[in-house]
């Protein structure tokens, strides 16, 4: 069972440029998290999806950026117009739904490293 | 709100002596707890967790923590640190299971050979 997925691992753009970052849940699992880490810094939670439901955004910021997680594919996180402030590790973390073994741990992927020019 | 405190960004110790990162949560209930650890470059792992029953947790390569609700702590322990356990770990807490995850700021530990 391959673990979680994240591409790419590493993404630079420049300002204003979009970025998309791409998370392959484990395989079975329908819940989806994304969490940021600024250097220095711990990981902050942005948002949880299930699958085409955002359950919780309420890290997200208000502007440039948006999550989803589509019944087909990987969930997506979008920024748009990026900033030197977005340079960050991204990473993502899913758990299997409810009522069903190891529903309790988040299991992470190996983060997208971008960096904003 | 929840939040969880690692009061020691850097800790060095010899390899083969012992080792505890200390971890403070604040939160009304008992959350659930986590130690992750991070090599450079890379995701994070989990080490292992609290969510009830007996308060000392056994974890991977050799690690385990003890949850003391009265001091609301959550310290990590290894008897005999290997250079490979060089990386930086976090601790964290969520108050339900299927929630977001709180992270601290995370100690760094270094390790003299």
């Amino acid at each position: 069972n391959a673990g979680v997925m994240q591409n790419p691992r590493h993404l630079v753009r420049r300002r204003g440029q979009e970025a998309r970052l791409r998370c392959s849940p484990m395989k079975g699992h329908s819940h989806v998290y994304w969490y940021r880490q600024l250097p220095e810094e711990g990981l902050k939670f942005m948002v949880y999806l299930q699958k085409e439901n955002i359950i919780d955004e309420s890290g997200m910021p208000k502007e440039r950026f948006s999550a989803e997680f589509p019944k087909e594919g990987p969930s997506i996180l979008r920024i748009q117009q990026v900033v030197r402030g977005d340079s960050a590790a991204y990473f993502c973390a899913s758990s299997p739904p409810r009522g069903t073994s190891g529903k309790d741990t988040q299991y992470f992927g190996p983060g997208t490293r971008l960096t904003v020019l | 709100a929840q939040s969880v405190t690692q009061p020691d960004i850097h800790i060095t110790v010899s390899e083969g002596a012992s080792l505890e990162l200390r971890c403070n949560y604040s939160y009304g209930a008992t959350p659930y707890l986590f130690w992750y650890v991070q090599s450079p470059g890379q995701g994070l792992q989990l080490l292992l967790k609290y969510f009830s029953g007996d308060t000392l947790v056994q974890g991977i390569k050799g690690f385990e923590a003890e949850f003391k609700r009265s001091q609301s702590s959550f310290n990590l322990r290894k008897p005999s640190v290997h250079w490979s356990d060089a990386a930086e770990y976090f601790c964290a807490v969520a108050p339900n299971r299927d929630d977001k995850i709180i992270f601290g700021k995370g100690t760094r530990l270094h390790i003299l050979p």
